[in-house]
Order: C-alpha cells, then sequence, then structure tokens
C-alpha cells in the first residue's frame, strides 16, 4: 500500500539548514503529487505548498516563498524539504502527504508522513 | 486565525452521537469539497472524509459527514474512547490558491 516515511527529528541552531526526506512506497511515485504540511507544538495544520512529482515544479503557498525549497529525488522516490535560515519559529513537525489521484478529490492527502520533528534553538 | 471555523473543543459519552462542526465562505467550502482528518495523540493526520461525505478506505461507518452552502460537519455515531483525538476539516481556498485547515477541534469521550 501507499506509504510515506520521514526522516528523523532534528535540532538545529538559528541560521542553520536543514533538509527532510520523505521516501514514498507502494506506488508510482511520478503518479501523484507530494504536499507539505507544517504543524507548529500545540497548534493546527498548515498547507505549506506541493510539488509535482512528474516535472518537479514547486508551488509554494502564501508565506512560504522565502527561506522554503521543495525538490524531488525520483530516482529514489524521494521528496525533500528544506529549509534554510532557520528561526526559533519554524520549530515544528514537518509533514508531507500524497494526493492520491482526482477520484479523491484534488485536494485530498493520503496517506501522510509520520512527521519530522524540527527544533531551532541556540 | 484559521479561514475555517472550528469549535476548539467538543465531548460526549461513550454511546453518543457526537457531531463537529465547519464553517467556511464561498471562496472555500461555498465551492469545493470538504475534507476531514482525525489526530491520535502524538500520530500523524489521517483522512477520515474525502469529497465532502465519502468515507476513507477503513474508516467505520460510525463516521459520516456532509456538506451544505458554506458549512460542513462531522458526525461520530456511538462514539467509543478510541476517537479522542484532534479533528480537521480542509477545503481549497479559491480565493487564496491554497488548502486551508480549520484550527481543529478536540473531542473528549468522558
Amino acid at each position: 500500500q501507499m506509504q510515506l516515511v520521514q526522516s528523523g527529528s532534528e535540532l538545529k541552531k538559528p541560521g542553520a539548514s536543514v533538509k527532510v526526506s520523505c521516501k514514498a512506497s507502494g506506488y508510482t511515485f511520478t503518479a501523484y503529487p507530494i504536499n507539505w504540511v507544517r504543524q507548529a507544538p500545540g497548534q493546527g495544520l498548515e498547507w505549506m505548498g506541493w510539488i509535482n512529482t512528474d516535472t518537479g515544479s514547486p508551488t509554494y503557498a502564501q508565506g512560504f516563498t522565502r527561506h522554503f525549497v521543495f525538490s524531488l529525488d525520483t530516482s529514489v522516490s524521494t521528496s525533500y524539504l528544506e529549509i534554510s535560515s532557520l528561526k526559533p519559529e519554524d520549530s515544528a513537525t514537518y509533514y508531507c502527504a500524497v494526493t492520491p489521484g482526482r477520484q479523491f478529490g484534488a485536494s485530498a492527502l493520503n496517506p501522510w508522513g509520520q512527521g519530522t520533528l524540527i527544533t531551532v534553538s541556540s | 486565525q484559521s479561514v475555517l471555523t472550528q469549535p476548539p473543543s467538543a465531548s460526549g459519552t461513550p454511546g453518543q452521537r457526537v457531531t463537529l462542526s465547519c464553517s467556511g465562505s464561498s471562496s472555500n467550502i461555498g465551492r469545493d469539497y470538504v475534507y476531514w482528518y482525525q489526530q491520535l495523540p502524538g500520530a500523524a493526520p489521517k483522512l477520515l472524509i474525502y469529497k465532502s461525505d465519502q468515507r476513507s478506505s477503513g474508516v467505520p461507518d460510525r463516521f459520516s459527514a456532509s456538506k451544505s452552502g458554506t458549512s460542513a460537519s462531522l458526525a461520530i455515531s456511538d462514539v467509543w474512547s478510541e476517537d479522542e483525538a484532534d479533528y480537521y476539516c480542509a477545503a481549497w481556498d479559491a480565493s487564496l490558491s491554497r488548502l486551508v485547515f480549520g484550527g481543529g477541534t478536540r473531542l473528549t469521550v468522558l
């Protein structure tokens, strides 16, 4: 079945960069887009955008256009989220999630990765 | 402040029917499908409902959902303790050109 496995938690200092990986299995990686969602501690879900896994073209939501970059390595069925110039307010759990085809609606997110906790602290 | 409005908390006793609400506008719920996600404590969100009223694979039929105008609701009949979780609604917002979530409702089973 479709599955996404993310890289482990990271502790970073302000100003550093981090790259989160999201490895897909159980389906043709280039068939469905991957979304990224942020959840700050104790807060709700915030959609960051998505990447077309066929073309590699990313789309960023407003507020995530500056130091967030989505990328792919189709040879290993993996999407990446890179965050540069980290600030303490970037501390959050970051999730990847697949939009599994139009039969579920253009905005369905299923499944989700297990999440990657990024902590930014000096 | 979230674009979709959900009450922050709800509660019920085992066996009771609980209904969670989600209010939006003509640029989101009023024009597109609604999705519902369940997030158990310490876990990733899971898709419960897609296309406003369709249950995702493996979701018990105790869960049902509907949409009317710019509002949507998720009903859980015969609520169990294992249903204690945060529930989020989501929809595409055409004005903002992004997927928007409600702030989430924390369901407590007393």
